[in-house]
């Protein structure tokens, strides 16, 4: 089993549809926790970060963690053609293994006009 | 511009062959790794480095190798005994505890 698992879709939405995008994950060691955005052919940069349980809301985004149920969302409010990518979720439990990312294989989200 | 550069964007392997993928950053992050990414896979550390002259392997470091000279400058080989190297790979850097920033990746294929 996998210790982060994130469904990959892929995922086809209308523009203006609410998109949640989820993961589980295992290892309870796990603080920081990271959605990163992909486009094809490129690197992923980072679109959200949370650390421990909560919620945080950044524009059309908004991040949850729930560390009791090991279980994390990123929600995208009227979504645009523009977010077509692929999510990616990481986590990592911090300290000297801050940069040690473990990552979901990541949804693939299409936006269509 | 600030960033994290990686060459080439592609690269052809032959049997047998070892080669050397390029990252240089100027962002002067103490810290830099190696990703490689699979289709349905996700991200898996090959290894990472948080200090010059200073490295540790990550989850699937059997056959690559790194070096770290300088600050800015983290290459990976990819050697002949990495049966299956055909991936993108990718480089990115942070201070020791910030968030990752990524290169734009090296696709490698087996020719």
């Amino acid at each position: 089993q996998k210790e982060v698992e994130q469904d990959p879709g892929p995922l086809s939405v209308p523009e203006g549809a609410i998109v949640s995008l989820n993961c589980t994950y295992s290892n309870s060691a796990f603080q920081y926790f990271m959605w990163y955005r992909q486009y094809s052919r490129k690197g992923p940069e980072l679109l959200m970060y949370t650390y421990s349980s909560g919620n945080k809301e950044d524009g059309r985004f908004t991040a949850q963690v729930d560390k009791s149920s090991k279980y994390i969302s990123l929600f995208i409010r009227d979504s645009q053609p523009s977010d077509s990518a692929t999510y990616l979720c990481a986590m990592t439990a911090g300290g000297t293994s801050y940069g040690k990312l473990t990552f979901g294989q990541g949804t693939i989200l299409t936006v269509h006009p | 511009d600030g960033g994290i550069t990686q060459s080439p964007k592609y690269l052809f392997r032959k049997e047998g062959q070892n080669v050397t993928l390029s990252c240089e950053q100027n962002l002067n992050h103490d810290a830099m790794y190696w990703y490689r990414q699979d289709p349905g896979q996700g991200l898996r550390l090959i290894y990472y480095s948080q200090i010059v002259n200073d490295f540790q392997k990550g989850d699937i470091a059997e056959g690559y190798s790194v070096s770290r000279e300088k600050k800015e400058s983290f290459p990976l080989t990819v050697t002949s005994a990495q049966k299956n190297p055909t991936a993108f790979y990718l480089c990115a850097s942070s201070m020791l505890e910030g968030t990752l920033y990524f290169g734009d990746g090296t696709r490698l294929s087996i020719l």
